[in-house]
């Protein structure tokens, strides 16, 4: 079936370290996305890659870039994790920019020690 | 920027009982979304609502849009156990932030005992 995958389900890293989350994709979508969800609140928008197109939300940290290197595959490198960055991180795709339904991977849940 | 409110924040029903969820915008919107999340699991999309419908169904779903008060409502009929869940609205803009920003509310969590 097509989807959107997501890999790990669960990371731990520590204070500091830097960790890649993964998302892949067979829906052959032009634009994937990266949220950040933290406990009980609503998913946050980190960016977004319309193809090659690299879009960043203005109050994204710094900390947080993206690699999407074919269509398939998209990554989330957090820099230097810090405790505040300890959430769920939802990764997303739609046919072409401003389209109307987003489809959506499991998660990764991210544990910064 | 947070967009839409869910209300009430949490709702417990006994099964076979109907839920109903409440989702306030402020801004103008393309369409409104809602979308189910299992506990640690991905977002689901339910159902899309334009903004120049007011009713939509989709099996035991009935959604509401109401433009004018910047509100929307979602309605789950016989409810059963396996739909506790939390469930989020999300607004597509109809004008002004990112292309295809999709802004979620903080979700109602939905608990449905057997």
């Amino acid at each position: 079936d097509a989807m959107v995958i997501q890999n790990p389900r669960y990371q731990v890293t520590q204070f500091g370290k830097p960790v890649t989350l993964s998302c892949s994709q067979t829906l052959n979508h032009n634009v994937m996305y990266w949220y950040q969800q933290k406990s009980s609140q609503a998913p946050k928008l980190l960016f977004h890659y319309y193809d090659k197109d690299f879009n960043n939300e203005a109050d994204t940290p710094d900390n947080f870039q993206s690699r999407r290197p074919n269509t398939s595959f998209c990554f989330l490198d957090i820099r230097s994790p810090g405790l505040g960055d300890a959430a769920m991180y939802l990764c997303a795709t739609s046919t072409f920019l401003g389209a109307e339904t987003q489809y959506f991977g499991p998660g990764t849940r991210l544990l910064v020690l | 920027s947070q967009q839409g409110e869910e209300d009430p924040q949490a709702l417990s029903i006994q099964e076979g009982e109907n839920a109903t969820m409440n989702c306030s915008y402020k801004t103008s919107i393309n369409n409104l979304q809602w979308y189910r999340q299992n506990s640690g699991r991905g977002l689901v999309h339910l159902i899309l609502i334009r903004s120049n419908e007011r009713e939509k169904h989709s099996g035991r779903l009935r959604v509401t849009l109401d433009t004018s008060k910047k509100s929307s409502s979602l309605l789950i009929t016989a409810s059963r156990a396996a739909d506790t869940a939390s469930y989020f609205c999300a607004t597509h803009p109809g004008y002004g932030g990112s292309q295809g920003n999709l802004i979620f509310g903080k979700g109602t969590k939905l608990s449905v005992k057997p």
